[in-house]
Parts: C-alpha cells; sequence; structure tokens
C-alpha cells in the first residue's frame, strides 16, 4: 500500500480484556515505532524497531504491554488487562532506512476502555 | 519531561495573517522536525531541519533553528482555513538513538476564514 495502515481504527474493551493493534508498514521501511496519544495531549514514546536489532522498548508503561514485529513488516502491540487510563489513540509510524528520520505515520487506532 | 516545548499552546488567527510556533528543547539534537496533525489522528511530516542549518523554506512554510538557544520557529505566511490543524515539533537527538523521536505537546492552530 502507499501509506501506513493500522488495524482497528476503532476498539472498544472492557476493562480488563486484553486487546491487539496491527500496525502494516510502508514497504521497505526498516524502521518502526508506537506512540500513544491521550486527548488533547502530545505523542508518548512506546517502543521503536529498528532493522533486526533488539527493540527500544523504554517507553512501555507497564509490562502489561508489549510489541512485536515480524522481520521488517507488519507489527502487533498488545495490551493486556486493560485499564481506563489505556484509552487513548495509538499511532503507528515507520522510516527509511540510510539516513532520513522522517517518520510516515498511519491513522491510528482509538481504544476505549469501559 | 518532554524535550519539545511547544509555545503558544493555541493560536487563532485570521485567514491571510502569520502564524508562528515555537519550540525548546533541552538537549543536543541531530535534527528538528515539525508535523501537522489534523483531526486527533496520524501526523503529516511538514519539515526537517538539520542542526548545522539555520533556516529552511517549503512552501509558505519557514522553519529557523538557533542551536545557541535550544530554540526553532514555525512560521505559516498568509494562512488558510486548511492550516487549521495541531503542530508538533519532535528531536532526534542522534548517536545510537538516531531515527528515534521525541515530540512536544503541540500547538493548536485556528485560522479562521
Amino acid at each position: 500500500g502507499a501509506g501506513v495502515s493500522q488495524s482497528p481504527s476503532n476498539k472498544v474493551t472492557e476493562k480488563g480484556k486484553d486487546v491487539e493493534l496491527r500496525c502494516d508498514p510502508i514497504s521497505g521501511h526498516t524502521a518502526l515505532y508506537w506512540y500513544r496519544q491521550r486527548l488533547g495531549q502530545g505523542l508518548e514514546f512506546l517502543i521503536y524497531f529498528q532493522g533486526n536489532s533488539a527493540p527500544d522498548k523504554s517507553g512501555l508503561p507497564s509490562d502489561r504491554f508489549s510489541a512485536e514485529r515480524t522481520g521488517e513488516s507488519v507489527s502487533t502491540l498488545t495490551i493486556q488487562r486493560t485499564q481506563q487510563e489505556d484509552s487513548a489513540v495509538y499511532l503507528c509510524a515507520s522510516s527509511l532506512p540510510g539516513g532520513r528520520s522522517e517518520q510516515f505515520f498511519g491513522p491510528g487506532t482509538r481504544l476505549t476502555v469501559l | 519531561s518532554q524535550q519539545g516545548e511547544e509555545d503558544p499552546q493555541a493560536l487563532s488567527i485570521q485567514e491571510g495573517e502569520n502564524a508562528t510556533m515555537n519550540c525548546s528543547y533541552k538537549t543536543s539534537i541531530n535534527n528538528l522536525q515539525w508535523y501537522r496533525q489534523n483531526s486527533g489522528r496520524g501526523l503529516v511530516h511538514l519539515i526537517l531541519i538539520r542542526s548545522n542549518e539555520r533556516e529552511k523554506h517549503s512552501g509558505r512554510l519557514r522553519v529557523t533553528l538557533d542551536t545557541s538557544k535550544k530554540s526553532s520557529s514555525l512560521l505559516i505566511t498568509a494562512s488558510r482555513a486548511a492550516d487549521t490543524a495541531s503542530y508538533f515539533c519532535a528531536t532526534d537527538v542522534g548517536g545510537t538513538s538516531y531515527g528515534k523521536l521525541t515530540f512536544g505537546q503541540g500547538t493548536i492552530l485556528t485560522v479562521h476564514p
């Protein structure tokens, strides 16, 4: 596809349930990022995958959050035992290798935890 | 704390006027980028300025960077209603963290027709 895609676009879940969010980056982009954006706030870095290197997980807020990436393609962000404070838009971005760090964003997944 | 802090938090202007947004950051950077976000969804990259550059233009956008003051500004000239959006600066500190961006809280720009 032409851009970064994310699914689902909206997810409503009950507190305590697990959710899985998916990101399809632009083909050829070795770097992939997950961010969280609470209403009216800036972007909060969660995790960063770069090629075959170990991911930078320094932004994950708790051990309920985890993410995986298959090679240089799809990534999934999993939130276990969701809490109401997890409600936010989760944004995925990817970028080119070779010294260019402009990030291309997907439309995001709006997660609502009831 | 955020690496980038935008100022003002909100800006309201009339169509045709210029809009200036500022960003301050704390640590040395490799580059600084500006992004636009419409309707709280995906961000769109506007412009990247490297640490050895002082000014950059793209269409109606002008970005300046002052590394001695650790600050940047984004100027939108002859604004249009379609420029209404949130604008974020993001810093890349380079090194082993190259490519990893730290975003500020954003400036909400409203352009009235």
